[in-house]
């Protein structure tokens, strides 16, 4: 069974700082890597849809990256705004282990950005 | 640009009422996810639909029960509620075929479901 870990759990930082937010999961056989952003009681809000065949995306000051063979992507924040606070979400489908098309969700970090 | 639109956006049932939740989901889209999001927890993947098929089942109780229609919306029924199915409820759609962006999902605002 596909397991994603996002760390850390949290993370606080001053206005301004560049920031990495890491995920592992633990079968390899992905399909997309999608990192979102969720706001408190609020909906989930797509950044970055990775495929499998690619390495990295970027939007704005978001920069994801995906290495498949190890497990793990990184979404970099360059420049934070108090803004960006909310809980970033990473989320797989695929895999060997049944995934299908479905995405399985990691643990979160919530980030705060402070003034 | 349209997006996946959900309702209601809050809900207040009572123990053993029964809820419907509906789900439009993005034009051309053919694919409907439904999850359900605890306080504090991610997002739990329930049931999926491609091409008004049932595709995927997830941690949904058999008190649940869900279909997508001919015009693609998708409707959650949940009868017998206990004070545990309280949770948002996030519908999501996407596209299978080829392009750029195949298998991006993207989620409603959510029905927030509370169960008293």
């Amino acid at each position: 069974k596909q397991e994603v870990t996002q760390i850390p759990a949290a993370l606080s930082v001053p206005e301004g700082e560049n920031l990495v937010l890491n995920c592992s999961f633990t079968d390899s056989a992905i399909y997309n890597l999608q990192w979102f952003r969720q706001d408190p009681g609020k909906g989930l809000t797509s950044l970055l849809l990775i495929q499998s065949s690619q390495r990295e995306q970027t939007s704005g000051r978001l920069n994801a990256s995906l290495d498949k063979s190890s497990g793990r992507s990184t979404l970099y924040i360059a420049a934070s705004q108090p803004g960006d606070s909310a809980t970033y979400l990473c989320a797989v489908t695929g895999g060997l282990t049944g995934g299908g098309n479905k995405l399985t969700f990691g643990t979160g970090t919530q980030l705060k950005v402070e003034l | 640009a349209a997006g996946v639109i959900q309702s209601p956006r809050h809900l207040i049932k009572e123990k053993r009422e029964t809820a419907t939740l509906k789900c439009y989901p993005i034009p051309r889209h053919d694919t409907v996810y439904w999850y359900q999001q605890g306080p504090g927890q991610d997002p739990q993947f329930l049931i999926s639909f491609y091409e008004k098929m049932q595709s995927d089942k997830g941690s949904i109780p058999d008190r649940f029960s869900a279909q997508q229609f001919s015009d693609y919306h998708s409707e959650l029924n949940m009868s017998s509620l206990e004070l545990g199915d309280s949770a948002l409820y996030f519908c999501a759609s996407s596209f299978a075929g080829q392009g750029p962006n195949t298998g991006e999902l993207f989620f409603g605002e959510g029905s927030r479901l509370t169960v008293l």
